[in-house]
């Protein structure tokens, strides 16, 4: 079975500081995404990343950044963590298109609850 | 740009009872649409892909459909019990994203009472 795990389950920070949220995949997939989710407003995609050292910005990237030095690894970086960045993140790995170029199931972590205080 | 939208935010059953979700999308017909199941505090879990060639998909007492002339996706959980109450998202390609990119509906919360 794919397995996503994400670093933490909860976490509390206060505003301006740095965060790192860290998501490991075992499957060897090339795709890897970053969301937040909220009530009333969805999953929204912040940054994905389709091979090491690959970033995209998704629909919500501002504030945040994102690192991908190993395939398995794909990191989500609040520079300066705000009131507004309370949120349950989730991050999700698929494997590269599936023949005939379309989006691929994604595989999800449990998701981490972040709370700025 | 594509949109997805699950009719119902809520969905109140009763145990035995067949439920039907709805996922209705604009513009564009998705070669395929997926369904999720997403627990509170979880992340989403993987039910079923079809595809725009194929009218019904079955998996065990799942049932979806995809008709694309009228741009939908139904979801049919026959027999429910308490155990499917959950929220269940569609999901279908962003098209004009980067590879790999699904755009999700907001999901319905599904209750199903004993």
């Amino acid at each position: 079975d794919v397995k996503v795990t994400q670093s933490s389950r909860y976490l509390v920070k206060r505003t301006g500081e740095k965060v790192f949220l860290e998501c490991v995949q075992d499957m060897d997939h090339e795709n890897m995404f970053w969301y937040r989710q909220d009530p009333g407003l969805g999953l929204r995609l912040i940054y994905f990343s389709y091979d090491v050292k690959m970033k995209e910005k998704g629909d919500i990237p501002e504030g945040y950044s994102v690192s991908r030095e190993k395939k398995e690894r794909f990191s989500l970086i609040l520079e300066s963590a705000s009131t507004n960045q309370t949120s349950m993140y989730l991050c999700a790995s698929s494997f590269s298109k599936l023949a005939g170029g379309f989006a691929d199931t994604q595989y999800f972590g449990p998701g981490t609850r972040l709370t700025v205080l | 740009s594509q949109k997805i939208e699950q009719n119902s935010e809520a969905l109140n059953i009763q145990e035995g009872k067949t439920a039907t979700l709805t996922c209705n999308y604009t513009n564009y017909s998705p070669a395929y649409l997926q369904w999720y199941r997403q627990d509170p505090g979880r992340g989403p879990v993987f039910l079923l892909l079809i595809r725009e060639n194929e009218k019904e998909k079955r998996k065990e007492r799942l049932k979806v459909t995809f008709d694309t002339t009228l741009k939908q996706s139904l979801f049919h959980i026959t027999a429910s019990q308490p155990a499917d109450s959950a929220t269940y998202l569609c999901a279908l390609e962003n098209y004009g994203g980067s590879q790999g990119n699904l755009i999700f509906g907001k999901g319905t919360k599904l209750s199903v009472k004993p």
